[in-house]
């Protein structure tokens, strides 16, 4: 089975640009996380998509959004870039056959590095 | 707002050590995960826990938790240089609207030295 996918893998940008990131999710996975990592601030949530719907959100600022499609793909939109954006962005998937035996375990993907200059 | 913290943040070791990873948390949570990243990669599973007591193995690596505690632990036996990685402890609380959000520790830089 094919893991998470994530595209681009690498992208610089320039401050006041947006930037989308896209994400597949393992096959038969509907849920969809996405996380920002920096050295500073370590791993944290920005959102969870699931059957097309936000269903949770992080403590970022609107400029961060996202969207699912009916076949669990994800993207997320950056709209004017900051500096303090630049961070590894990382997609996580889950099964919601594994919430029924307890586990809410997320695969992750190779993650988009995102530069901002 | 959960919560988790890991120690040591960073741990240098010799081979052939032993060492043990402290995960504390702040809310009540049976279901606790440890993750691996290796420089420039993403995050691997390692162990799911999912209750009071849950003990895993898996090589040189051995994981417990201790709900009552809100305390997991990674212990390293015999550390070998391929051990070398960032460890990450996660758990999962519920956040509503059916949605269960990882929040997670800041890492423990593992380094083997031969």
């Amino acid at each position: 089975k094919a893991g998470v996918t994530q595209t681009p893998r690498y992208l610089i940008k320039t401050r006041g640009q947006q930037v989308t990131l896209s994400c597949s999710p393992i096959s038969g996975h509907r849920s969809v996380s996405w996380y920002q990592q920096t050295p500073g601030q370590g791993l944290q949530f920005l959102f969870e998509y699931f059957s097309e719907t936000q269903r949770n959100k992080g403590n970022f600022p609107g400029r961060f959004s996202g969207r699912q499609f009916s076949n669990s793909r994800s993207e997320m939109n950056v709209s004017t870039l900051e500096l303090g954006d630049s961070a590894l962005y990382l997609c996580a998937s889950s099964a919601e056959a594994l919430r029924a035996l307890g586990s809410y375990e997320q695969y992750f993907g190779p993650g988009t590095r995102l530069t901002v200059t | 707002e959960l919560k988790v913290e890991q120690n040591p943040l960073f741990l240098s070791m010799q081979e052939g050590k032993n060492y043990t990873i402290y995960c504390n948390y702040s809310t009540t949570s049976d279901r606790l995960y440890w993750y691996r990243q290796d420089p420039g990669k993403s995050l691997e599973s390692l162990f799911v826990l999912l209750s009071n007591g849950a003990v895993k193995q898996e090589g040189r690596l051995m994981a417990s938790l201790d709900t009552k505690a809100r305390l997991s632990t990674l212990h390293i036996t015999a550390a070998v240089h391929d051990l070398s990685a960032t460890y990450f402890c996660a758990v999962s609380a519920y956040s509503g609207a059916g949605s269960y959000q990882l929040t997670f520790g800041k890492g423990t830089k593992l380094s083997v030295i031969p």
